[in-house]
């Protein structure tokens, strides 16, 4: 049972244009989100996060958007650049308890931005 | 810039061999995991540590197994190596702060190949 979900393998995006990643949570339990950039043959770098109690937080041309009664959070790049192509993993993470630290990863999505 | 090292970064080996993958981290984390991922797929907990002698199995059985002799070293180990264990391995630390959501710091990974 997939806890967390990206339904793309794969978007593709103009240099300049916005990138919209989704990412979709069945655990109620989660109560902190992360996004990931991973380039090939290198490990997840984080990029950026977001609590619960929030529905939005920006970090330059990062803006991660959490809609709680959906159970939907995405990730949204402006403008997109071609250094921006790689994979990039949703995760979540329970609250507090034995799952502390411990993160749940969606199958990522292959972000290519084309000049 | 987080500094989590893996070594080696590819292994080739025959079925039945024993393995072990080194991770290290100067950060002084108390936490570090292992991860493992498939191509195109979600990055699966097998083993995570939350100190030195800590060690608990993660969401994902493993065969493998690990341990946590000093803070900084956090090895994992293949008794007999199968072809079912070609993989990538990914090792990651985090430390305590805050309300306690630190970001996983990952390192660059092992593919490991079993013949």
């Amino acid at each position: 049972d997939q806890q967390v979900k990206q339904n793309s393998p794969s978007l593709s995006v103009q240099e300049g244009r916005i990138s919209i990643l989704n990412c979709d949570y069945t655990n109620s339990m989660f109560d902190y989100f992360l996004w990931y950039k991973k380039y090939p043959a290198e490990g997840p770098t984080f990029l950026i996060s977001i609590s619960s109690i929030k529905d939005k937080n920006e970090d330059g041309r990062f803006t991660v958007f959490l809609n709680k009664s959906a159970k939907h959070l995405s990730l949204h790049i402006v403008p997109s650049q071609p250094g921006d192509s790689a994979v990039y993993f949703c995760a979540a993470k329970n609250a507090g308890g034995t799952s502390y630290g411990k993160l749940t990863f969606g199958q990522g999505t292959i972000l290519t931005v084309h000049p | 810039e987080a500094d989590i090292y893996q070594t080696p970064r590819y292994l080739v080996i025959g079925t039945g061999k024993k393995i072990t993958l080194e991770c290290s981290q100067t950060m002084g984390h108390d936490k570090m995991y292992w991860y493992q991922q498939d191509p195109g797929m979600e990055l699966h907990l097998i083993h995570y540590s939350y100190g030195v002698n800590s060690t608990e199995k993660g969401d994902l059985s493993s065969e493998s197994t690990v341990s946590r002799i000093r803070t900084e070293h956090f090895p994992l180990t293949l008794e007999s190596a199968r072809p079912s264990h070609t993989s990538q391995y990914l090792c990651a630390s985090s430390g305590s702060q805050g309300a306690g959501n630190s970001p996983l710091h990952f390192g660059n990974g092992t593919r490991l190949t079993v013949t």
